[in-house]
């Protein structure tokens, strides 16, 4: 069983579209995340929801939007895409009671 | 501010040789410490975590409070070993943790 999925494994898409990257954890965590690995293979957190709510924003443009619509559950929708979006986007998930956090297997972006 | 410094980007060995992964952190608090280790195009996995002691794949990695260092080491390194590592910090908020990673170091295992 796959702990935490993501989906698409791959988008390439044109600049100024709108995407959306899924994700999807069956471990009963209460905490998602999304990291993106940019070129360099820095990675850095964007956002974490506990139970649906918004824990984390860190300084991610507005054109960025996470929606959980249930705690196993955290999408990316991202607007008006540019350049610079193009990168590995990794979604995680941990609870309070477990000692790490599970990555999913990335979602490659390519902005053209 | 909680800081995880890699200064290694890149590290060559050949196999069979012993390998140190680099990591220092900055935290005011209690820290805890973690390598995850990702191969090639494949998600990040947990290889260690300072608080079990243990040793994964014959890696190691001792948390040093006086130096403030968590480097991975280990005596005979193998080219399944090449990958990217990073070094985490993790931080509790009221509602979950927060990992910090340092900027991973690359290790290649030459045969």
């Amino acid at each position: 069983d796959t702990a935490v999925s993501q989906t698409p494994k791959y988008l390439v898409t044109q600049m100024g579209n709108d995407k959306s990257i899924k994700c999807e954890q069956n471990l009963g965590h209460d905490t998602m995340y999304w990291y993106k690995q940019d070129s360099k293979k820095f990675l850095k957190i964007m956002f974490s929801y506990n139970n649906k709510e918004l824990i984390i924003n860190e300084t991610v443009p507005n054109r960025f939007s996470p929606k959980s619509p249930d705690k196993a559950h955290l999408n990316l929708h991202i607007n008006s895409l540019e350049l610079g979006d193009s990168a590995v986007y990794f979604c995680a998930s941990g609870g309070t009671s477990t000692d790490t956090q599970y990555f999913g297997p990335g979602t490659r972006l390519t902005v053209l | 501010a909680q800081r995880v410094t890699q200064p290694e980007k890149l590290l060559s060995v050949f196999k069979g040789a012993p390998v140190e992964l680099k990591c220092n952190y900055s935290y005011s608090g209690s820290p805890e410490l973690f390598w995850y280790v990702q191969y090639s195009r494949q998600r990040l996995q947990l290889l260690l975590r300072h608080i079990s002691r243990e040793s994964i794949k014959g890696f190691t990695a001792d948390l040093n409070k006086g130096e403030t260092s968590f480097h991975l080491k280990k005596p005979f390194a193998q080219e399944e070993d090449s990958a990217m590592y990073y070094c985490a910090l993790r931080r509790w908020e009221t509602s979950g943790s927060r990992l910090t990673f340092g900027e991973g170091t690359q290790l290649t295992v030459n045969p």
